[in-house]
């Protein structure tokens, strides 16, 4: 079975600073996808980012970038440019891509921006 | 185009009553995930289902708790018999297609509290 591993409970970055969010997994598998996602107090999960594991460019969204170590099981989430509205609960999520629905996600780390 | 309905939003019970969750996919969506969160924890798949089909439902206690995708209206996630550990976030996520091929939409989850 997979397993996600997110590291830090929790985390704070000063207004327009960057941050580093780290994530690991464990899997046999060779293709695969990867999210993140973030859940603000309002509780909605919303969905920042992802990899496809046979891709080995890195994905970016805007402010939003992932360091993909494949050989690593790593999975970084780096936020640039903080913002206070980055001020949430970030979580890490694997998919098999073997033909399946089922995201694994880690416990989450708790991101403070502070003005 | 709404996104993922889910309601209520926060739902209080007493031990032993029965809890209904219900959750309006965005609309097109015929797959819906049910998923549910724990205190201090990440995201855990309970239940697969498309239209009148449970697909999988691997992930969901094998007593007290069913899940119902009817033709017409709302995907229902009900607890019978509540018990205080069944307190948790319920997230319902859905797509138009088999997910691999595309992404899941999350609703804003529904907050139950056992009493």
């Amino acid at each position: 079975a997979q397993t996600v591993t997110q590291s830090q409970p929790e985390m704070s970055v000063q207004e327009a600073e960057t941050v580093t969010l780290s994530c690991t997994y464990d899997t046999s598998e060779n293709n695969y996808y990867l999210f993140w996602y973030k859940q603000p107090p309002s509780r909605q999960m919303i969905l920042v980012i992802r990899q496809e594991a046979y891709k080995q460019q890195n994905a970016t969204e805007n402010r939003f970038s992932v360091n993909f170590q494949k050989a690593a099981k790593s999975f970084s989430l780096k936020i640039s440019d903080s913002q206070l509205g980055d001020t949430a609960m970030y979580f890490c999520a694997f998919r098999s891509g073997a033909g399946s629905y089922q995201l694994t996600f880690g416990k989450g780390t708790k991101l403070s921006v502070i003005p | 185009n709404a996104g993922v309905m889910q309601n209520p939003r926060h739902l209080v019970r007493r031990r032993g009553q029965e809890a209904r969750l219900r959750c309006s996919p965005m609309k097109g969506h015929s797959h819906v995930y049910w998923y549910r969160q724990l205190p201090e924890e990440g995201l855990k798949f309970m239940v697969y289902l498309q239209k009148e089909n449970i697909i999988d439902e691997s992930g969901m206690p094998k007593e007290r708790f069913s899940a119902e995708f009817p033709k017409e209206g709302p995907s229902i996630l009900r607890i019978q018999q509540v018990v205080r550990g069944d307190s948790a976030a319920y997230f319902c996520a859905s797509s138009d297609q088999f997910v691999k091929n595309t992404e899941a939409f999350f609703g804003q989850g529904t907050r139950l509290t056992v009493v």
